[in-house]
């Protein structure tokens, strides 16, 4: 079963910033927290991970709270484009299976 | 170029016939998943195998096989057995360390 809870489904306008949550109140010490992304009929696609800091690369941010409860995706300037369901998922970093939850389906408007 | 491909992209079965979906990586990956996908629904992992030779069952693994002889392939076999088999099929592979895991573009089944 996933380990994380996320909203259904969001709105953002476009160049607006998206901030998508996830809720992983079981994670354990040695599971890191990772995002992908699903655009329709694709296979999906990583987007970042993270252990207990904050990190960023060219496609977003993730803020991961201190007690690692809880964590948000950070799209910065939306486009049409981001509109696509996004995974929050918790696992090991080495040797965790990768078990994908129902996400967050995210609609970007012009 | 490196990746991920899964062949074919759409698939027709008659019910009862079993069906092989392939799946090769040339990312030189130990890891290879494979999910279900049905209509607005999340993933749901099938069966998974962190190295050659050895493979593990996922959530619904029911009614599908795999194997995993060589590094780039894992086919899956969807058998008769499967009650429900059309559905949106999605092969990963992932490295050791798994910082990412690299998708193919994905197989419909359709069974008629």
């Amino acid at each position: 079963d996933a380990k994380t809870t996320q909203p259904t489904s969001m709105d953002c306008a476009e160049g607006r910033a998206a901030n998508l949550p996830c809720n992983h109140s079981t994670i354990s010490g040695n599971e890191y927290v990772y995002w992908y992304r699903q655009i329709h009929s694709q296979g999906p696609q990583y987007i970042i991970h993270g252990l207990k800091n904050n990190e960023t690369n060219e496609m977003a941010s993730l803020i991961i709270t201190e007690d690692r409860k809880s964590s948000t995706l950070i799209l910065p300037h939306a486009t049409l484009r981001d509109t696509a369901v996004y995974y929050c998922i918790v696992r090991e970093n080495q040797g965790g299976k990768l078990i994908f939850g129902q996400g967050t389906e995210l609609s970007v408007k012009p | 170029d490196g990746g991920i491909t899964q062949s074919p992209k759409y698939l027709f079965r008659k019910e009862g016939q079993n069906v092989t979906l392939s799946c090769e990586q040339n990312l030189n990956h130990d890891a290879m998943y494979w999910y279900r996908q049905d209509p607005g629904q999340g993933l749901r992992l099938i069966y998974y195998s962190q190295i050659v030779n050895d493979f593990q069952k996922g959530d619904i693994a029911e009614g599908y096989s795999v194997s995993r002889e060589k590094k780039e392939s894992f086919p899956l076999t969807v058998t008769s057995a499967q009650k429900n088999p059309t559905a949106f099929y999605l092969c990963a592979s992932e490295s050791r360390e798994n910082t990412e895991a690299f998708f193919g573009q994905g197989t419909r089944l359709t069974v008629v």
